[in-house]
């Protein structure tokens, strides 16, 4: 069974401009959140989609908003890019049903560099 | 809000037991979890405990659960050099939803 993927694994951006980060999670999971991991903050939760529909977001700015599609991939998006966007982004997979056991499994996550 | 608190250091000798430490604030914490994290890699999941157990054991890693005090820790048996990394304490409060809320991390150095 695939796990979760992540694309690009590396990215190097520019200040102001913007960003799409993808996830495709395992094979029958519903549920995909996204978490930033840096130095300073340590791993912040930014925001969960289970069915195409955002059940739970994170204390991030409007910049960063996500999306996911029917097959149950997502992306998430960075808008007008700061220094401090620089991080390690991880994407997350459940099923979603929320219950014993079913617990999360992480991707290798797309390291984003601002410049 | 939720918080959870780990030491941020642990250095062990190969063969000794490493014990890695967690406290979380919030009192209706569900699912509390263990992820390991190796240099340039994603978050490998461990183990987990549900809040009405006290322990739970498998293969080498022991997780012990303190309601009362909200506390948990991670005991790794006979620890060995790729054990080296980064272990994160997670809480997940709320059934239905993937909001972890995650410890600052304990990097574990095992010299050989």
């Amino acid at each position: 069974k695939a796990g979760v993927t992540q694309t690009p694994r590396y990215l190097i951006k520019t200040r102001g401009q913007q960003v799409t980060l993808s996830c495709s999670p395992i094979s029958g999971h519903r549920s995909v959140s996204w978490y930033q991991q840096t130095p300073g903050q340590g791993l912040q939760f930014l925001f969960e989609y289970f069915s195409e529909t955002q059940r739970n977001k994170g204390n991030f700015p409007g910049r960063f908003s996500g999306r996911q599609f029917s097959n149950s991939r997502s992306e998430m998006n960075v808008s007008t890019l700061e220094l401090g966007d620089s991080a390690l982004y991880l994407c997350a997979s459940s099923p979603g049903t929320g219950g014993a056991g079913t617990e999360a499994f992480f991707g290798q996550g797309t390291r984003l560099t601002v410049v | 809000g939720e918080d959870v608190e780990q030491s941020l250091f642990l250095s062990v000798r190969e063969g000794d037991s490493s014990v890695i430490n967690c406290t979380y604030t919030d009192s209706s914490s569900t699912y509390l979890y263990w992820y390991k994290q190796e240099p340039g890699a994603g978050l490998q999941l461990l183990t987990y405990i549900f809040s009405n157990m006290d322990m739970k054991q498998d293969q080498r890693l022991t997780v012990l659960l303190n309601k009362k005090d909200k506390h948990l820790s991670l005991r790794i048996a006979d620890t060995q050099t790729g054990d080296s990394a980064i272990y994160f304490c997670a809480d997940r409060a709320t059934s239905g939803t993937y909001k972890y809320i995650f410890g600052t991390g304990t990097r574990l150095k095992v010299l050989a």
